[in-house]
């Protein structure tokens, strides 16, 4: 079965400052990743995708992520925070295959900006 | 184009009472999902649709029941609602090709459930 870790569930960083957000993933076989954001009161959108196609992802926002095999991570990030950015940040898993139909999130990490 | 809706927005139930919530999509996706989120744990997956008249047990299936409509809809459930279910409900949709699981999901806003 395949899992998600995100380290931290609050991460804080001022106005301009690197974000940075990690996500571990476990999957015996070649996983889909995904970043998701919830903004306050609403639903969750998609930030950007992982699908094998290329290892540096870029993302609406001015997000990106890299996936790292040998390190089995898709950290998030993002070089300059923006007081927009402020919201609630999820990695997801998924399969290839008879696992495809389902996608696993982690606890997911609280952004807060700074001015 | 409206996506994914879910209705009710809130709702506010007794213990042992039971209620449907409702979701349909208009993107022509042939899976669906019903997820729960609580404080700290993420979203939690209670059961899907891969397709039109299947449906499957997630992680925490316990105390709901799923009818997938149509295409469109796929409703959930609680038939004796606990204070356990107290969470907000996220219906979505995900488009897939064959087997293959890179298509996303497109989330619906969620609808509050509190259970005195």
């Amino acid at each position: 079965a395949q899992s998600v870790t995100q380290l931290g569930s609050h991460v804080s960083v001022s106005e301009g400052a690197l974000v940075l957000l990690r996500c571990n993933y476990s999957s015996s076989v070649p996983p889909y990743l995904f970043w998701y954001v919830q903004y306050p009161n609403q639903g969750l959108q998609l930030l950007l995708k992982y699908t094998s196609a290329a290892t540096l992802v870029k993302g609406i926002n001015g997000f990106e992520a890299e996936f790292k095999k040998s390190e089995t991570s898709f950290h998030l990030t993002k070089p300059s925070a923006h007081m927009s950015d402020a919201a609630e940040y999820f990695c997801a898993v998924s399969l290839s295959g008879a696992g495809s139909y389902q996608l696993t999130f982690g606890k997911g990490t609280k952004l807060s900006v700074i001015p | 184009n409206a996506g994914v809706t879910q209705t009710p927005k809130f709702q506010v139930l007794k213990t042992g009472q039971s209620m449907t919530l409702q979701c349909a999509q208009d993107m022509n996706h042939n899976s669906m999902y019903w997820y729960r989120q609580d404080p700290g744990m993420g979203l939690r997956l209670i059961y899907y649709s891969a397709s039109e008249g299947t449906t499957d047990k997630g992680e925490v299936p316990n105390g709901y029941n799923v009818s997938r409509l149509n295409k469109r809809e796929f409703s959930l459930r609680l038939e004796s609602a606990a204070p356990s279910q107290t969470s907000v409900y996220f219906c979505a949709s995900r488009a897939l090709s064959g087997a293959m699981g890179t298509g996303e999901l497109f989330f619906g806003e969620g609808s509050r459930l509190t259970v005195l």
